[in-house]
């Protein structure tokens, strides 16, 4: 399977605890997304990265999230001390920057329950 | 402010209805994406318009963006149960930027 993918798919932790998820983009691919999505709505914009280089973070990536992507490969996002507002899924995307038709490829997500 | 509104939110039709979705911006786009996403999995690319005015076929799902290129819209026609879904539309400059979605429910 070449696509995007991402570990683990679920995890539930208790509020006050770190979790780190990881996304393996498809191999070729110089750009990597990530977004936080809550029941019934788009996808939000967290950060990205060019390669390894991150480029972009959102106002909604505060202090307690942090992300790498330290070979330009594979990139992980770490959560501390979490929150239950920070339940929701976690969505990985990447892509080949080809003008207007550059394409994003998600992954299946990891989904997040604090309690 | 969203950079994308999408509408409506929830649309809840019978199979063989047509429908209209609705993406709306006061900014100016290069180009325009639109998505599909099914529950537990990542969205889908469905088609990228370019040019303002452009009409995109795919099967039954027809895709205009408008001629200011600031708004874009998705016209299903005889809708089918395996419509049923989150459509998101979405902008790349840099980074990537979704609309909250329409989520569409077509009943047998």
């Amino acid at each position: 399977d070449t696509g995007v993918s991402q570990n683990p798919r679920h995890k539930i932790t208790k509020r006050g605890q770190n979790v780190t998820f990881r996304c393996d983009p498809i191999s070729e691919h110089n750009r990597l997304y990530w977004y936080r999505q809550t029941l019934g709505q788009g996808p939000e914009f967290l950060t990205y990265f060019q390669n390894e280089a991150q480029l972009e973070k959102s106002r909604l990536l505060s202090d307690r999230f942090s992300a790498e992507r330290p070979k330009g490969s594979f990139s992980t996002l770490e959560i501390q001390r979490t929150e239950q507002g920070d339940s929701a899924m976690y969505l990985c995307a990447s892509s080949l920057i080809r003008g207007v038709n550059t394409e994003a490829f998600f992954g299946q997500g990891t989904r997040l329950t604090v309690v | 402010t969203q950079l994308l509104e999408q509408s409506p939110q929830f649309l809840s039709i019978q199979e063989g209805e047509n429908l209209t979705v609705y993406c709306n911006s006061s900014s100016v786009f290069s180009s325009l994406q639109w998505y599909r996403q099914e529950p537990g999995e990542g969205p889908v690319l469905l088609v990228t318009v370019v040019t303002g005015g452009e009409v995109k076929k795919l099967k039954r799902l027809t895709f205009q963006f408008g001629d200011a290129r600031k708004d874009s819209s998705l016209h299903i026609t005889a809708a089918q149960p395996g419509d049923t879904g989150l459509y998101l539309c979405a902008v790349l400059n840099n980074d990537m930027r979704f609309g909250a979605g329409t989520r569409l429910t077509v009943k047998p």
